[in-house]
């Protein structure tokens, strides 16, 4: 396997743009993760889906972000209107069970909003 | 609430001096703690997982061990290969379940 798959690997967008980050999860897996990290504030978990449905998405920061997983390999994180603010790496994680499991990350989309 | 403290921010080392970082942490019930690997540019990469007070596990010149309230991770006679950013996460039953919540990690930098 590929392991997880996300694109673009690089985003600058205008104030005011919608940006979408993708993520393909390791074939099998059932939990799927969005997290964001800063350098001030590490990396936080945005929002969780376990079987493509969203369990827990008290991290997203606004009603600007939303995210969906309309099937077990695909989940997109959309922003909404994109703010200078919401400058990160996005990380998407899939794991294969919830309990004690560890969960593999991809390689990050590195957003930069103008 | 959930909590994972990491000490000290940034490490550096000699090639070849031993250390050890730190990962303090509160939870509502242990399900795993967890270590991660993150070189620049790139996404976080496991380590290891441990589930109770007592466990040790190694890899290479790596040893991580846990106690009720905190985790090491031994780096024995490091190399500059081992230069990363080393993160902590724990797993908890309760509060925030399903998820992972991650330390700001400890910088170690390791120079010939």
């Amino acid at each position: 396997d590929a392991g997880v798959i996300q694109s673009p690997r690089h985003e600058v967008t205008e104030m005011g743009q919608e940006v979408t980050l993708r993520c393909k999860p390791i074939s099998g897996h059932d939990y799927l993760f969005w997290y964001r990290q800063t350098m001030m504030r590490g990396l936080e978990l945005l929002i969780y889906f376990n079987n493509n449905v969203p369990i827990d998405d008290s991290g997203m920061p606004e009603d600007r972000f939303s995210a969906k997983m309309p099937n077990a390999s695909f989940s997109t994180l959309k922003i909404q209107p994109s703010e200078p603010r919401d400058s990160a790496v996005y990380f998407c994680a899939s794991s294969s069970n919830r309990g004690g499991t560890e969960a593999f990350f991809g390689q990050g989309t590195r957003l930069t909003v103008v | 609430e959930d909590q994972v403290t990491q000490s000290p921010e940034a490490l550096r080392l000699q090639e070849g001096e031993s250390s050890s970082l730190n990962c303090s942490y509160t939870v509502s019930g242990l399900r795993g703690l967890f270590w991660y690997r993150q070189d620049p540019g790139k996404g976080p990469e496991f380590l290891f997982t441990l589930y109770s007070a007592g466990e040790e596990k190694e890899k290479e010149r790596l040893k991580a061990t846990l106690t009720k309230k905190e985790s090491f991770l031994h780096i024995t006679a490091p190399k500059p290969e081992d230069s990363a950013t080393y993160l902590c996460a724990v797993q908890s039953y309760g509060g925030s379940q399903g998820n992972l919540i991650f330390g700001k990690g400890t910088k170690l930098s390791v120079k010939p």
